[in-house]
């Protein structure tokens, strides 16, 4: 158990909706990454948190967004969905210890939009 | 990503030895990890190299050349266990963390 936590883990859902996927970072952990991985494709880098605050983004669509709160849970929030958007998303929280810090992964939300 | 560069697939025999390259953008480079991921699972840790060199870790090592860009992830004594993504990640100002696309890793008996 990496101690970070992503719900739901599985999420159905139809073209056009709106879904919100979220995430609880390791204990103290100030940094949220959210990764999008298509069916055998690599991690794709979307947006970065710290202590609240963008820190950077990546290839993150506008009809996508995200927040990090004051207790350091993030939610990524995907608007009208396509069938591409069909994909694991995982979020990693990552600590203050320096840049060989590791990061950590939750297990995913598996997506899939019909 | 960002100029993060990995072969797709490797395939490997049991007990052989396999090397996973890859090359990064040198540029605010802050240090490079190296991730296992099994189908469907969480990456988790397997390295992290700063300095130039190598580190051994058990049956895993990994070396940076800083100057060149360029790092690789060595398996020995491969088990079938092994059969994996392997990603490349590399550290930057910001604590910012990029992966590259993976190497697949087919350890056939």
């Amino acid at each position: 158990d990496s101690g970070v936590t992503q719900t739901p883990k599985h999420l159905i859902t139809a073209t056009g909706q709106r879904v919100t996927l979220r995430c609880s970072p390791r204990s103290g952990d100030l940094s949220v990454y959210w990764y999008q991985q298509s069916l055998d494709q690599g991690l794709q880098f979307l947006i970065q948190y710290y202590n609240g605050e963008e820190r950077a983004k990546g290839n993150i669509l506008e009809r996508f967004s995200a927040q990090q709160f004051p207790d350091l849970h993030s939610e990524l929030n995907l608007s009208s969905l396509e069938l591409g958007d069909s994909a694991l998303y995982f979020c990693a929280s990552r600590g203050a210890g320096g840049a060989g810090t590791e990061a950590f992964f939750g297990q995913g939300t598996r997506l899939t939009v019909v | 990503g960002q100029n993060i560069d990995q072969p797709t697939e490797m395939t490997a025999t049991e007990g052989a030895i396999v090397q996973i390259n890859c090359t990064y953008q040198t540029s605010g480079f802050n240090g490079l990890f190296w991730y296992q991921q099994h189908a469907g699972e969480a990456p988790t840790f397997l390295s992290y190299n700063v300095l130039d060199g190598l580190e051994e870790k058990g049956r895993f090592s990994s070396f940076l050349s800083r100057s060149k860009g360029y790092s690789y992830l060595l398996l020995k004594e491969l088990q079938m266990k092994d059969s994996a993504s392997y990603l490349c990640a590399r550290g930057a100002a910001g604590n910012k963390l990029t992966f590259g696309g993976g190497t697949r890793v087919l350890v056939k008996p």
